[in-house]
């Protein structure tokens, strides 16, 4: 099993929809988690970054982590036909390398 | 404007020729990466590095080799391309700041052997 679970989709929604997209994960030394955005053919950009648990906001972008439920959830607002990319969770431990979920990927129609 | 530089973008090459992937970054960065990436597949590390004449091979096994002869340049070779050598090769860098490291990505080189 692997350390870190996302659904791969894809998730289809229309314009203005509010996307949740998830992914859970079983090290609990996990103490950061980030999320980043990739569109198609190019490289990972990063779009939210967290420590520990709690709640994030950047625009129309929430970031949420759950730690007793091994649990991360990015939420968008009012989504857009230019948020349609991959979107990829990661985490980590203090001086560890990154651990990446395998994407989702988000359609956003017109 | 501090930033990572992949070339080429695309590289279309026949089988058994020796190919260099370049990377390069401006921001300072010790730690620098190459993940493998297949379309719509998860990222896959193969080499990193945590510093000049430091170099370790990642998780997934890769017949390519790298060097770090400089903090800001990390190339990868492969000898002698195959057509399973088909892929998306990122590079990264990672900032030194905090203790959760954040990976900066360049935009990647697709590699297609024919």
């Amino acid at each position: 099993q692997k350390e870190v679970e996302q659904d791969p989709g894809p998730l289809s929604v229309p314009e203005g929809a509010i996307v949740s997209l998830n992914c859970t994960y079983s090290n609990s030394a996990f103490q950061y988690f980030m999320w980043y955005r990739q569109y198609s053919r190019k490289g990972p950009e990063l779009l939210m970054y967290t420590y520990s648990s709690g709640n994030k906001e950047d625009g129309r972008f929430t970031a949420q982590v759950d730690k007793s439920s091994k649990y991360i959830s990015l939420f968008i607002r009012d989504s857009q036909p230019s948020d349609s990319a991959t979107y990829l969770c990661a985490m980590t431990r203090a001086g560890n390398m990154l651990t990446f979920g395998g994407g989702t990927r988000l359609m956003v129609k017109p | 404007e501090a930033d990572i530089y992949q070339t080429p973008r695309y590289l279309v090459i026949g089988t058994g020729k020796k190919i260099t992937l370049e990377c390069s970054q401006t921001m300072g960065h010790d730690k620098m990466y190459w993940y493998q990436q297949d379309p719509g597949m998860e990222l896959h590390l193969i080499h990193y590095s945590y510093g000049v004449n430091s170099t370790e091979k990642g998780d997934l096994s890769s017949e390519s080799t790298v060097s770090r002869i400089r903090t800001e340049h990390f190339p990868l070779t492969l000898e002698s391309a195959r057509p399973s050598h088909t892929s998306q090769y990122l590079c990264a860098s990672s900032d030194p700041g905090g203790l959760g490291e954040k990976l900066f990505f360049g935009s990647g080189t697709q590699l297609s052997v024919l």
